[in-house]
């Protein structure tokens, strides 16, 4: 069974701190892991993925994995108000690489409070 | 990255119709997917659709149901057949522009209303 775990929140954090969310899932042969950005009424937008154990860091976000544990997170440096979305966590559980469907967390709720 | 739409953006359909969704992208992509969103809810995949080959549909949808066409490599129609309320979802294609990677874009979606 493929499953994706996040808290749905809301996580409220002060504007300027950091947000750090966090993903498990349910299979160890699973290769990429991303995060998508959903605001009211629009479409996910992906923002940051990994496929090695470790930090990855772009801007303000880095994403963290740890395969052994079967456990992602995003964290949001110097947090903004508009990083207020749903963070959906999306994993592809297909051995061996190659494109495949994602399956998706529900999401957790980010806002950062001015 | 890739520009991608969805026609329409919306609609309010009766129960028992049928409506096909259009996606489009602006680049030629192998691998096109479709999921839906119901409400509060978050992204279940629907079906993957390769350009030349029959769509592969997750467990709990049919093609009966969902069928899907892949006509070329920036075309796609997703229909939804004889409605019910329950099907009022947000429906949304997404491209992986890698062909390997998984690293997928969405299109804008299109909200189905059924009444």
């Amino acid at each position: 069974q493929k499953e994706v775990e996040q808290n749905s929140g809301p996580l409220s954090v002060p504007e300027g701190a950091i947000a750090s969310l966090n993903c498990t899932y349910s299979d160890r042969g699973s290769q990429s892991f991303f995060w998508y950005r959903q605001y009211s009424g629009k479409s996910p937008e992906l923002i940051m993925f990994i496929y090695s154990n470790g930090d990855k860091e772009d801007g303000r976000f880095t994403a963290q994995l740890n395969k052994a544990s079967q456990y992602v997170s995003l964290l949001i440096r110097d947090s903004q108000p508009s990083d207020s979305a749903t963070y959906l966590c999306a994993v592809n559980f297909v051995s061996g690489g190659g494109a495949d469907g994602l399956t998706f967390g529900k999401g957790t709720h980010l806002i950062i409070q001015p | 990255s890739a520009v991608i739409s969805q026609k329409p953006s919306r609609d309010i359909c009766q129960r028992g119709t049928s409506l096909t969704i259009q996606c489009q992208v602006d680049s030629q992509v192998t691998m096109m997917f479709w999921y839906r969103q119901q409400p509060g809810q978050s992204l279940t995949l629907i079906a993957t659709a390769n350009q030349g080959s029959e769509a592969t549909y997750e467990s709990g949808f049919v093609i009966d149901k969902f069928p899907i066409s892949r006509p070329n490599l920036t075309f796609s129609t997703l229909t939804v057949s004889n409605m019910s309320p329950e099907d009022s979802s947000i429906y949304l294609c997404s491209v992986d522009l890698t062909g390997s990677y998984n690293e997928q874009f969405f299109g804008p979606g299109t909200r189905l209303t059924v009444l």
